[in-house]
C-alpha cells in the first residue's frame, strides 16, 4: 500500500542550525511530490513541489528539497532556520501507482529556539 | 482572491448523531479534496471530487460520503457519529486535480461527545 514516512516527529534547533528533515515513500513509478507547512494557528500551505526536471527544488522562504529517486526520497533542507521557522511540515506524494491519492506524512514538528 | 472557505469552524455533536460539512473552494477551482486530521493519525485522505464527480475514495467506512455541486462547493457528511470522528476536517481545493498542488482551509474542528 502507498505511504509516505517521515523520520522525525519532533525536531528541536537553535536558530542559524541546518535542517534536513527526511521522507520517504513506498512505490515506485512517477511520482508528484510536496511539501507543506502549518504555522501555528494558520492552515496548511505549500513549501515546495516537484512534478519533473532538476530533482533539487526551491521553495518559499529559503527552503529546498531533493528528490532522489533510487532512494525513493524526497528531503527537505534550509541552510539556517530562523525562530519564525517554528511550524509542522508534511511531505506529501501523489502517484498514478497510489490510485492518484495524495497521501500525506505524519509531519514533523519543528521547534527553532531563540 | 479569496481563498479556500469552511464552515461551521467549530462544531460539537453527540454520538449516533449525523453532520454536514461544506466547503467552498477557491474561485475556478474545480477538484476538491478531504482529509481527517487527528494528532496521532495525521493527515488522511477521506474523498476528491472533480467536476462534481468523486474521483478517489480513502480507507473510511461508508458513514463518511460527499457530493460536489456544479458551482464546485462540496460537502461532506458524517451519519451515525462516533467519538472516534473527533478531529479537525480539512478541505482543500486544487485548479485540475489533486495531483497537483492543493490549497487547505482553516478545518473545521469537529468534537463528538
Amino acid at each position: 500500500a502507498q505511504s509516505v514516512s517521515q523520520h522525525n516527529h519532533h525536531v528541536i534547533l537553535s536558530e542559524a542550525a541546518s535542517l534536513e528533515l527526511g521522507c520517504n515513500y513506498s512505490y515506485g513509478g512517477t511520482v508528484n511530490l510536496f511539501w507543506y507547512v502549518q504555522y501555528p494557528g494558520q492552515h496548511l500551505q505549500l513549501l515546495l513541489k516537484y512534478f519533473s526536471g532538476d530533482p533539487l527544488v526551491k521553495g518559499i522562504k529559503g527552503f529546498e528539497a531533493e528528490f532522489i529517486k533510487s532512494k525513493f526520497s524526497f528531503n527537505l533542507r534550509k541552510p539556517s532556520v530562523q525562530w519564525s521557522d517554528t511550524a509542522e511540515y508534511f511531505c506529501a506524494v501523489n502517484a498514478r501507482g497510489g490510485g492518484f491519492k495524495t497521501i500525506f506524512g505524519a509531519g514533523t514538528r519543528l521547534f527553532v529556539k531563540a | 482572491k479569496a481563498g479556500v472557505t469552511q464552515t461551521p469552524r467549530y462544531l460539537i455533536k453527540t454520538r449516533g448523531q449525523q453532520v454536514t460539512l461544506s466547503c467552498s473552494p477557491i474561485s475556478g477551482h474545480r477538484s476538491v479534496s478531504w482529509y481527517q486530521q487527528t494528532p496521532g493519525q495525521g493527515l488522511q485522505f477521506l474523498f476528491e471530487y472533480f467536476s462534481e464527480t468523486q474521483r478517489n475514495k480513502g480507507n473510511f467506512p461508508g458513514r463518511f460520503s460527499g457530493r460536489q455541486f456544479s458551482n464546485s462547493r462540496s460537502e461532506m457528511n458524517v451519519s451515525t457519529l462516533e467519538l472516534g470522528d473527533s478531529a479537525l476536517y480539512l478541505c482543500a481545493s486544487s485548479l485540475q486535480t489533486s495531483s497537483y498542488e492543493q490549497y487547505f482551509g482553516p478545518g473545521t474542528r469537529l468534537t463528538v461527545t
